[in-house]
Protein backbone atom coordinates (compact mmCIF):
# COMPACT_ATOMS: atom_id res chain seq x y z
CA UNK A 1 0.00 0.00 0.00
CA UNK A 2 1.27 3.18 -1.08
CA UNK A 3 0.42 4.96 2.32
CA UNK A 4 2.82 2.21 4.07
CA UNK A 5 6.55 2.37 4.14
CA UNK A 6 9.69 0.13 5.50
CA UNK A 7 13.03 0.61 5.33
CA UNK A 8 15.40 -0.98 4.11
CA UNK A 9 14.30 -3.26 1.92
CA UNK A 10 17.19 -5.33 2.35
CA UNK A 11 18.88 -5.76 5.80
CA UNK A 12 21.96 -7.63 6.72
CA UNK A 13 23.27 -8.60 9.94
CA UNK A 14 26.14 -9.73 11.58
CA UNK A 15 25.19 -12.25 14.53
CA UNK A 16 24.91 -10.99 17.97
CA UNK A 17 23.91 -7.63 16.70
CA UNK A 18 20.64 -5.62 16.96
CA UNK A 19 19.23 -4.04 14.16
CA UNK A 20 16.39 -2.16 14.10
CA UNK A 21 13.27 -2.45 11.17
CA UNK A 22 11.67 0.94 10.07
CA UNK A 23 7.76 1.21 9.18
CA UNK A 24 5.88 4.46 8.68
CA UNK A 25 2.43 4.71 7.47
CA UNK A 26 0.40 8.20 6.33
CA UNK A 27 -2.79 6.32 6.91
CA UNK A 28 -3.73 7.77 10.24
CA UNK A 29 -4.91 4.43 11.43
CA UNK A 30 -4.92 3.45 15.05
CA UNK A 31 -2.99 -0.14 14.90
CA UNK A 32 -0.21 -1.22 13.69
CA UNK A 33 1.31 -4.79 13.56
CA UNK A 34 4.73 -6.65 12.54
CA UNK A 35 4.70 -10.15 10.77
CA UNK A 36 7.87 -12.44 10.38
CA UNK A 37 7.78 -14.43 7.19
CA UNK A 38 9.13 -17.55 6.07
CA UNK A 39 8.73 -20.16 3.48
CA UNK A 40 5.78 -22.09 3.75
CA UNK A 41 4.84 -21.10 7.52
CA UNK A 42 2.35 -18.23 6.19
CA UNK A 43 2.83 -15.02 8.09
CA UNK A 44 3.20 -14.99 12.38
CA UNK A 45 2.58 -12.07 14.57
CA UNK A 46 5.22 -10.74 16.32
CA UNK A 47 3.75 -7.98 18.37
CA UNK A 48 0.82 -5.46 17.69
CA UNK A 49 0.00 -1.79 18.94
CA UNK A 50 -3.64 -0.71 18.89
CA UNK A 51 -2.66 2.82 20.23
CA UNK A 52 0.62 5.02 21.09
CA UNK A 53 2.10 4.13 23.94
CA UNK A 54 0.69 0.85 23.89
CA UNK A 55 1.66 -2.74 22.63
CA UNK A 56 1.01 -6.33 23.11
CA UNK A 57 2.61 -9.59 22.09
CA UNK A 58 2.19 -11.61 19.36
CA UNK A 59 2.77 -15.36 19.00
CA UNK A 60 6.62 -15.25 18.53
CA UNK A 61 7.93 -11.95 20.47
CA UNK A 62 10.67 -13.61 22.11
CA UNK A 63 13.69 -11.70 20.76
CA UNK A 64 12.03 -8.88 19.56
CA UNK A 65 11.27 -5.17 20.65
CA UNK A 66 8.97 -2.95 20.08
CA UNK A 67 7.95 1.18 20.44
CA UNK A 68 5.20 3.29 19.85
CA UNK A 69 5.60 6.63 20.08
CA UNK A 70 3.85 7.96 17.55
CA UNK A 71 1.02 7.03 15.49
CA UNK A 72 2.79 6.88 12.45
CA UNK A 73 5.56 5.26 13.63
CA UNK A 74 5.92 1.88 15.08
CA UNK A 75 9.79 0.04 14.43
CA UNK A 76 10.69 -3.65 15.37
CA UNK A 77 14.09 -4.43 16.93
CA UNK A 78 15.23 -7.74 16.27
CA UNK A 79 17.70 -8.58 19.53
CA UNK A 80 21.15 -11.18 19.78
CA UNK A 81 18.49 -13.07 21.64
CA UNK A 82 16.18 -13.88 18.66
CA UNK A 83 18.09 -17.33 17.60
CA UNK A 84 16.79 -17.11 13.97
CA UNK A 85 16.74 -13.93 12.49
CA UNK A 86 16.89 -14.35 8.71
CA UNK A 87 13.42 -13.89 7.01
CA UNK A 88 11.27 -11.28 5.83
CA UNK A 89 9.42 -8.96 8.09
CA UNK A 90 6.16 -7.58 7.09
CA UNK A 91 3.90 -4.32 8.59
CA UNK A 92 0.48 -3.91 8.68
CA UNK A 93 -1.58 -1.49 9.48
CA UNK A 94 -5.67 -1.41 9.89
CA UNK A 95 -8.04 1.64 11.30
CA UNK A 96 -10.63 4.24 9.37
CA UNK A 97 -14.07 2.69 8.49
CA UNK A 98 -12.52 -1.14 8.42
CA UNK A 99 -10.93 -2.19 11.89
CA UNK A 100 -10.92 -5.83 10.16
CA UNK A 101 -8.72 -5.21 7.14
CA UNK A 102 -4.73 -5.18 7.19
CA UNK A 103 -2.81 -2.99 4.87
CA UNK A 104 0.70 -4.08 4.33
CA UNK A 105 3.82 -2.17 3.62
CA UNK A 106 6.38 -3.65 0.96
CA UNK A 107 8.76 -5.53 3.66
CA UNK A 108 12.13 -6.00 4.78
CA UNK A 109 14.42 -8.58 4.05
CA UNK A 110 16.69 -9.34 7.00
CA UNK A 111 20.01 -11.61 6.33
CA UNK A 112 22.27 -12.55 9.36
CA UNK A 113 25.78 -13.27 8.13
CA UNK B 1 -8.59 -21.20 18.63
CA UNK B 2 -9.69 -19.85 14.62
CA UNK B 3 -7.79 -20.92 11.86
CA UNK B 4 -7.32 -21.31 8.09
CA UNK B 5 -6.84 -24.07 6.19
CA UNK B 6 -5.36 -23.54 2.30
CA UNK B 7 -3.30 -26.18 0.10
CA UNK B 8 0.40 -24.91 0.06
CA UNK B 9 0.78 -25.87 -3.81
CA UNK B 10 2.54 -24.82 -6.21
CA UNK B 11 -0.52 -24.91 -8.45
CA UNK B 12 0.19 -25.11 -12.36
CA UNK B 13 -2.09 -23.79 -14.51
CA UNK B 14 -2.04 -23.27 -18.42
CA UNK B 15 -3.03 -19.29 -19.39
CA UNK B 16 -6.67 -18.78 -19.83
CA UNK B 17 -7.07 -21.91 -17.41
CA UNK B 18 -9.92 -21.52 -14.64
CA UNK B 19 -8.39 -21.16 -10.97
CA UNK B 20 -9.73 -22.05 -8.02
CA UNK B 21 -8.06 -21.85 -4.55
CA UNK B 22 -9.33 -23.54 -1.82
CA UNK B 23 -9.78 -22.37 1.76
CA UNK B 24 -11.70 -23.36 4.67
CA UNK B 25 -11.91 -22.09 8.10
CA UNK B 26 -12.39 -22.81 11.63
CA UNK B 27 -13.85 -19.97 13.73
CA UNK B 28 -16.87 -19.14 16.22
CA UNK B 29 -19.14 -16.52 15.03
CA UNK B 30 -18.96 -14.27 11.76
CA UNK B 31 -15.44 -13.57 11.32
CA UNK B 32 -14.13 -11.57 8.31
CA UNK B 33 -12.89 -13.05 5.45
CA UNK B 34 -10.12 -12.21 3.09
CA UNK B 35 -7.69 -13.37 0.42
CA UNK B 36 -4.23 -11.38 -0.25
CA UNK B 37 -1.59 -11.67 -2.91
CA UNK B 38 1.60 -11.80 -2.48
CA UNK B 39 3.93 -11.36 -5.37
CA UNK B 40 7.78 -12.26 -5.18
CA UNK B 41 9.64 -9.99 -3.32
CA UNK B 42 6.78 -7.92 -2.38
CA UNK B 43 4.07 -7.18 0.61
CA UNK B 44 0.56 -8.52 0.82
CA UNK B 45 -1.94 -6.53 -1.08
CA UNK B 46 -5.60 -6.82 -0.84
CA UNK B 47 -7.21 -9.05 -2.92
CA UNK B 48 -10.86 -9.21 -1.71
CA UNK B 49 -13.08 -9.52 1.21
CA UNK B 50 -16.40 -10.37 2.67
CA UNK B 51 -17.83 -10.10 5.71
CA UNK B 52 -21.24 -12.15 6.27
CA UNK B 53 -22.16 -15.28 5.44
CA UNK B 54 -23.06 -15.47 1.60
CA UNK B 55 -21.47 -12.42 0.63
CA UNK B 56 -19.63 -12.13 -2.49
CA UNK B 57 -15.71 -10.49 -2.76
CA UNK B 58 -14.31 -10.12 -6.06
CA UNK B 59 -11.70 -8.10 -7.91
CA UNK B 60 -9.96 -7.70 -10.50
CA UNK B 61 -11.77 -11.06 -11.90
CA UNK B 62 -11.10 -12.93 -8.66
CA UNK B 63 -14.25 -14.02 -6.71
CA UNK B 64 -14.92 -15.65 -3.71
CA UNK B 65 -18.27 -16.25 -1.69
CA UNK B 66 -18.45 -16.49 2.35
CA UNK B 67 -19.96 -19.89 2.94
CA UNK B 68 -21.01 -20.44 6.19
CA UNK B 69 -22.89 -23.65 6.10
CA UNK B 70 -19.00 -25.50 4.86
CA UNK B 71 -17.16 -22.56 6.37
CA UNK B 72 -15.22 -22.01 3.02
CA UNK B 73 -13.73 -19.00 0.93
CA UNK B 74 -12.86 -20.34 -2.20
CA UNK B 75 -11.48 -18.27 -4.67
CA UNK B 76 -11.53 -18.81 -8.55
CA UNK B 77 -11.18 -16.59 -11.46
CA UNK B 78 -12.51 -17.64 -14.73
CA UNK B 79 -9.47 -17.25 -17.09
CA UNK B 80 -6.11 -16.76 -15.52
CA UNK B 81 -3.02 -15.02 -16.80
CA UNK B 82 1.11 -14.97 -16.54
CA UNK B 83 0.50 -12.21 -14.45
CA UNK B 84 -1.56 -13.98 -11.77
CA UNK B 85 1.50 -15.75 -10.87
CA UNK B 86 1.83 -15.08 -7.34
CA UNK B 87 1.40 -16.61 -3.94
CA UNK B 88 -2.45 -16.49 -2.49
CA UNK B 89 -3.24 -16.16 1.01
CA UNK B 90 -6.18 -17.05 2.61
CA UNK B 91 -7.62 -14.83 6.35
CA UNK B 92 -10.15 -13.98 8.48
CA UNK B 93 -10.37 -11.43 11.41
CA UNK B 94 -12.59 -10.48 13.89
CA UNK B 95 -12.32 -6.63 13.96
CA UNK B 96 -11.65 -4.03 16.56
CA UNK B 97 -7.80 -4.58 15.50
CA UNK B 98 -7.64 -8.46 16.68
CA UNK B 99 -4.99 -10.32 14.97
CA UNK B 100 -5.68 -11.45 11.28
CA UNK B 101 -5.30 -15.34 11.32
CA UNK B 102 -3.34 -16.34 7.91
CA UNK B 103 -3.53 -19.71 5.67
CA UNK B 104 0.16 -20.73 5.00
CA UNK B 105 -0.19 -19.26 0.75
CA UNK B 106 -1.03 -21.18 -1.97
CA UNK B 107 1.21 -20.31 -5.10
CA UNK B 108 0.35 -20.27 -8.24
CA UNK B 109 2.38 -20.89 -11.36
CA UNK B 110 0.64 -19.84 -14.82
CA UNK B 111 2.49 -20.91 -17.85
CA UNK B 112 2.27 -19.46 -21.61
Amino acid sequence: DGGITQSPKYLFRKEGQNVTLSCEQNLNHDAMYWYRQDPGQGLRLIYYSQIVNDFQKGDIAEGYSVSREKKESFPLTVTSAQKNPTAFYLCGVAGGESTDTQYFGPGTRLTVL
Amino acid sequence: GDSVTQMEGPVTLSEEAFLTINCTYTATGYPSLFWYVQYPGEGLQLLLKATKADDKGSNKGFEATYRKETTSFHLEKGSVQVSDSAVYFCALSRGGYQKVTFGIGTKLQVIP
